[in-house]
């Protein structure tokens, strides 16, 4: 069965510093990745997807991704945080057997002042 | 662009009570999802169509869950009767229909409060 950990319920980090945020997953052929950030009282909004090539996929507000197969893991990235990235994130796979998105439990990410 | 649209945004109703909620999607996409999402976890799929035609509906609760979407457009999500456990934000989205690796698009959602 295809699954998605986020393993940290939330990431704390200082504006201006780095911020990572961990996806791994467990599916049966190739993996497509997604990353969506969810605001208070909104929808999800799609911030970058992996699909082939690159293992470093860039995507919205300055945030990417590195998909590494040995791992299972697509882990979000930003160099330098602000304090209105303070959001929830989830991560979701997909592969070719199915158009159902499995979705992570999220991380909700606070960037401190 | 418009993106997806959700009416309505919050309902609170009595358990055993109907609710119903309308999507409509970004124009030209075929493909229109409704996802359930409980506090504190991910969303899950609930219903996928395809034009006017259900592709998975394998984790919808059939026994109190409907929707339709009869003209392969916009789409409407029924629960009757509302059960406490319902309570969820109710999210519809949408994608162009073609290939698995498209992006699906999301609607603001509704929030759904079951007393």
């Amino acid at each position: 069965a295809q699954s998605v950990a986020q393993p940290e319920d939330q990431v704390n980090v200082a504006e201006g510093n780095p911020l990572t945020v961990k996806c791994t997953y467990s599916v049966s052929g190739n993996p497509y990745l997604f990353w969506y950030v969810q605001y208070p009282n909104r929808g999800l909004q799609f911030l970058l997807k992996y699909i082939t090539g690159d293992n470093l996929v860039k995507g919205s507000y300055g945030f990417e991704a590195e998909f590494n197969k040995s791992q299972t893991s697509f882990h979000l990235k930003k160099p330098s945080a602000l304090v209105s990235d303070s959001a929830l994130y989830f991560c979701a796979v997909r592969t070719d057997s199915s158009y159902k998105l499995i979705f992570g439990s999220g991380t909700r990410l606070l960037v401190r002042p | 662009e418009a993106g997806v649209a959700q009416s309505p945004r919050y309902k609170i109703i009595e358990k055993r009570q109907s609710v119903a909620f309308w999507c409509n999607p970004i124009s030209g996409h075929a493909t229109l999802y409704w996802y359930q999402q409980i506090l504190g976890q991910g969303p899950k799929l609930l219903i996928q169509f395809q034009n006017n035609g259900v592709v998975d509906d394998s984790q919808l609760p059939k026994d109190r869950f409907s929707a339709e979407r009869l003209k392969g457009v916009d789409s409407t999500l029924k629960i009757q009767p509302a059960k406490l456990e319902d309570s969820a934000v109710y999210l519809c989205a949408s994608s162009q229909g073609g290939t698995f690796q498209e992006t699906q698009y999301f609607g603001p959602g509704t929030r759904l409060l079951v007393l």
